[in-house]
């Protein structure tokens, strides 16, 4: 059982690179949401998706864009990288939107801008 | 908007001991609370959630949370710990859609 899969696990940038971190998972969840998690400040919602097509923003989602083209993949794309964007990114899915749904997380990923 | 507070940013505790892990909660309707644990280098990981009923709710490696209504909190405990529980918590709280975490308390379990 794989449950969602990130990639890559490290990734170092230089300011001004773009780059798309990769989210799959195979439990057929229709929710799919990207978080940062920055130290003291827990974990911050970037972007969200309901389903395959449905996209909302969440609470930092300034210099990141998402798509959601099928269940399974939900990339998050860093459009101009900045030294702010450093952090670690999880990405998380749910059966569904109804609160009494917890979240699988990926493993995360681990990225440095310079 | 719902939102939590872990209002410990670390807990330290002896081998054995109980221990106690604090969260309160703001929310406007009924709340859907979780604890989450996440281990160094890995992604969080579900203990256990309360949506309702008894307030009492076990999960995980013997790890269980109370559920108070008038306190409007959400404290997870363990009646004896050990140095493998030693990890990061998350108490967070989920409306319709998104999730929303604390700010994280450190468990520090010494031998």
């Amino acid at each position: 059982n794989a449950g969602v899969t990130q990639t890559p696990k490290f990734q170092v940038l230089k300011t001004g690179q773009s780059m798309t971190l990769q989210c799959a998972q195979d439990m057929n969840h229709e929710y799919m949401s990207w978080y940062r998690q920055d130290p003291g400040m827990g974990l911050r919602l970037i972007h969200y998706s309901v389903g395959a097509g449905i996209t909302d923003q969440g609470e930092v989602p300034n210099g990141y864009n998402v798509s959601r083209s099928t269940t399974e993949d939900f990339p998050l794309r860093l459009l101009s990288a900045a030294p702010s964007q450093t952090s670690v990114y999880f990405c998380a899915s749910s059966y569904s939107d109804s609160p009494g749904y917890g979240y699988t997380f990926g493993s995360g990923t681990r990225l440095t801008v310079v | 908007a719902q939102s939590v507070a872990q209002p410990e940013d670390q807990v330290n505790v002896a081998e054995g001991n109980p221990l106690t892990v604090k969260c309160t909660y703001s929310v406007s309707g009924n709340p859907y609370l979780f604890w989450y644990v996440q281990y160094p280098n890995r992604g969080l990981q579900f203990l256990l959630k309360y949506i309702t009923g008894d307030n009492l709710v076990k999960g995980s490696y013997g790890f269980e949370a109370e559920f108070n209504k008038s306190q409007t909190s959400f404290h997870l405990k363990k009646p004896s710990a050990l140095v493998s529980d030693s990890a990061l918590y998350f108490c967070a709280v989920r409306a319709r859609g998104d999730m929303r975490f604390g700010a994280g308390t450190r468990l520090t379990v010494k031998p």
